[in-house]
């Protein structure tokens, strides 16, 4: 099947710095790609939606210039997560799918811890 | 809008015993129907999918899931549980948009089970 990698797999910062995340499709073009966010014992949350060379889509309540997000190429996509806060200490984990695909794959998740 | 909803947060088995997870959905067209599972501290691994073939899914691992339009139902079981399959379980119900498909979650089910 389709693999998607996360690195860091881990990741522990100071509160105010930035923090970035890889999520790449490893044996497919992904031409979408998604950043959820799950919180302890909780479902995962979409956080946003990028397709490979356009700005990406923020669900509600998500701030775009917290959380940035680049799909540069069909087979990367990053996370920037700026200035972070104790807060948004979190597990993110990224998906993506192929052109009309109907199946997300997804990737095995980011710990973020800010402390 | 589409929605997912999972009925038990928890369910325990014991090995070698029938496993059955609950999923209902709501969608305001024929819908893509997903199982997916996630170990601790992995990423999500898909089970099985319907996408309006048959009703009846076969997925990995021995599980299968039973789409019914009638009872807005996408219920997963397994005829015998092993320890390994001890995890936690989530069905999402996708919407098609212009050119990918969005999931919607359901608060997911941790499985547990007993030897």
């Amino acid at each position: 099947g389709a693999v998607v990698s996360q690195h860091p797999s881990r990741v522990i910062c100071k509160s105010g710095t930035s923090v970035k995340i890889e999520c790449r499709s490893l044996d497919f073009q992904a031409t979408t790609m998604f950043w959820y966010r799950q919180f302890p014992k909780q479902s995962l949350m979409l956080m946003a939606t990028s397709n490979e060379g356009s700005k990406a889509t923020y669900e509600q309540g998500v701030e775009k210039d917290k959380f940035l997000i680049n799909h540069a190429s069909l087979t990367l996509s990053t996370l920037t997560v700026t200035s972070a806060h104790p807060e948004d200490s979190s597990f993110y984990i990224c998906s993506a799918t192929s052109l009309a695909g109907e199946t997300q794959y997804f990737g095995p998740g980011t710990r973020l811890l800010v402390l | 809008a589409q929605s997912v909803t999972q009925l038990d947060s928890h369910v325990s088995v014991s090995e070698g015993t029938p496993v059955l997870l609950r999923c209902n959905y709501s969608s305001s067209y024929s819908p893509s129907l997903f199982w997916y599972v996630q170990h601790p501290n992995k990423g999500l691994q898909l089970l099985l999918k319907y996408t309006s073939a048959a009703t009846l899914v076969k997925g990995i691992n021995g599980f299968e899931a039973e789409f019914k339009k009638s009872e807005t139902s996408f219920h997963l079981t397994k005829p015998s549980a092993h320890m390994s399959d001890a995890a936690e379980y989530f069905c999402v119900v996708s919407e098609a948009l212009y050119n990918f498909n969005k999931f919607y979650f359901g608060s997911g089910t941790k499985l547990n089970v007993k030897p």
